[in-house]
């Protein structure tokens, strides 16, 4: 049972414009959301996050939204950079339980 | 500061042999986490220690997959006997309080495992 899911696979940008990453998840006890991004060959590492009281996390160039009636996420990055491509995970979780990763959606920033 | 290193990078065994991974974690984070990443999915957890107690073990095969924080530190995830759906990244990570929520986790570079 897939319960966070990201149904894009992949997702390709040209420099400078937008990119949206888009998560859904199906657990309505999931209050904590994160965000991480792959190199190749690294590990994941952490991004951005918001709790479930609240609807936008804006951090520099990523910003969050989440919508909980819908149950999505959905990450913004503006403008795209060539050192933005890489895998990335949603993650979500309740309180002091294990996080749940999405398959990932692998981005390509273009020239 | 530095990070959540791991060992081996790399490692290949033919299916019915066991292999083990080795994590140190970043200093004074008390919770460790072994997550498996198999291609194409999204890292799943397989056990994580508070300190030296195990918090969450459920998605562990027991049969086949051990791991241990001695002391509180340092932790060994093993594989005995290892089968070819074993073939994965695993991931340690480690974090200063219990619970994604409390902090981030912070993600070693993983041992890509391959069982022939």
């Amino acid at each position: 049972d897939q319960q966070v899911k990201q149904n894009s696979p992949s997702l390709s940008v040209q420099e400078g414009r937008i990119s949206i990453l888009n998560c859904d998840y199906t657990n309505s006890m999931f209050d904590y959301f994160l965000w991480y991004k792959k190199y190749p060959a690294e590990g994941p590492t952490f991004l951005i996050s918001i709790s479930s009281i609240k609807d936008k996390n804006e951090d520099g160039r990523f910003t969050v939204f989440l919508n909980k009636s819908a149950k999505h996420l959905s990450l913004h990055i503006v403008p795209s950079q060539p050192g933005d491509s890489a895998v990335y995970f949603c993650a979500a979780t309740t309180t002091e339980t294990k996080l749940t990763f999405g398959t990932g959606t692998r981005l390509q920033v273009t020239l | 500061e530095a990070g959540v290193a791991q060992s081996p990078r790399y490692k290949i065994i033919e299916k019915r042999q066991s292999v083990a991974f080795w994590c140190n974690p970043i200093s004074g984070h008390a919770t460790l986490y072994w997550y498996q990443q198999i291609l194409g999915q999204g890292p799943k957890l397989l056990i994580q220690f508070q300190n030296n107690g195990v918090v969450d073990d459920s998605q562990l095969p027991k049969d086949r997959f051990s791991a241990e924080r001695l002391k509180g530190v340092d932790s060994t995830l093993k594989i005995q006997p290892a089968k070819l759906e074993d073939s994965a990244v695993y991931l340690c990570a480690s974090s200063l309080a219990l619970g994604a929520t409390g902090s981030p986790l912070h993600f070693g570079n993983g041992t890509r495992l391959t069982v022939t």
